[in-house]
């Protein structure tokens, strides 16, 4: 039973670039949530999303971010035109139906480290 | 400003030494969490308490949920090197499905 798996674990990319961060969730979970980490700094909510749904996206920069959990295939955190300071560790993570506030199983994350 | 205050930011002790973290809020929580994260790791759930003045154990760890549910406590006994990790609290509220987490405890301990 595999966990919530990230990918890629480590991104790099110049300012100006575009980075894609995937997320599959736990088997059987139907929830996903992205959060943003920099050092020293809890876990920021960025958006959360059910399959082909974003619930809630409030957490999320009005520009540049976008989120998305299609029916097929993983939920994908889009960061258009990066800047340095996008430079963060993103990590998603995944819940049962109806536990969605008792239960969150999170990925490794993805550092992303912009030049 | 966090929802959610944990003290102290950073904490060193000697192994076989006791440890306390807290987690607090002017927020009323319907469940408080806490987590344990380790370096270019995701955090795991060690604990979801839901009711004022819970406590439940796991082995050398205890946490507490405040009576008013603002607040919560995680205490190691004995502690061993293993338990060095970054420890996270966080809350739901009763009509928000997403947590809210405090800044995190470093936890240090030295062989």
């Amino acid at each position: 039973n595999a966990g919530v798996m990230q990918n890629p674990r480590h991104l790099v990319r110049r300012r100006g670039q575009e980075a894609r961060l995937r997320c599959s969730p736990m088997k059987g979970h139907s929830h996903v949530y992205w959060y943003r980490q920099l050092p020293e700094e809890g876990l920021k909510f960025m958006v959360y999303l059910q399959k082909e749904n974003i619930i809630d996206e409030s957490g999320m920069p009005k520009e540049r971010f976008s989120a998305e959990f299609p029916k097929e295939g993983p939920s994908i955190l889009r960061i258009q035109q990066v800047v340095r300071g996008d430079s963060a560790a993103y990590f998603c993570a995944s819940s049962p139906p109806n536990r969605a506030n008792e239960k969150l199983f999170f990925g490794s994350g993805t550092q992303l480290s912009v030049l | 400003t966090q929802l959610l205050e944990q003290s102290p930011q950073f904490l060193s002790i000697q192994e076989g030494e006791n440890l306390t973290v807290y987690c607090n809020s002017s927020s009323v929580f319907s469940s408080l969490q806490w987590y344990r994260q380790e370096p270019g790791e995701g955090p795991v759930l060690l604990v979801t308490v839901v009711t004022g003045g819970e406590v439940k154990k796991l082995k050398r760890l205890t946490f507490q949920f405040g009576d008013a549910r603002k607040d919560s406590s995680l205490h190691i006994t004995a502690a061993q090197p293993g338990d060095t990790g970054l420890y996270l609290c966080a809350g739901a509220t009763s009509n928000d499905y997403k947590l809210s987490f405090g800044a995190g405890t470093t936890v240090t301990v030295r062989a």
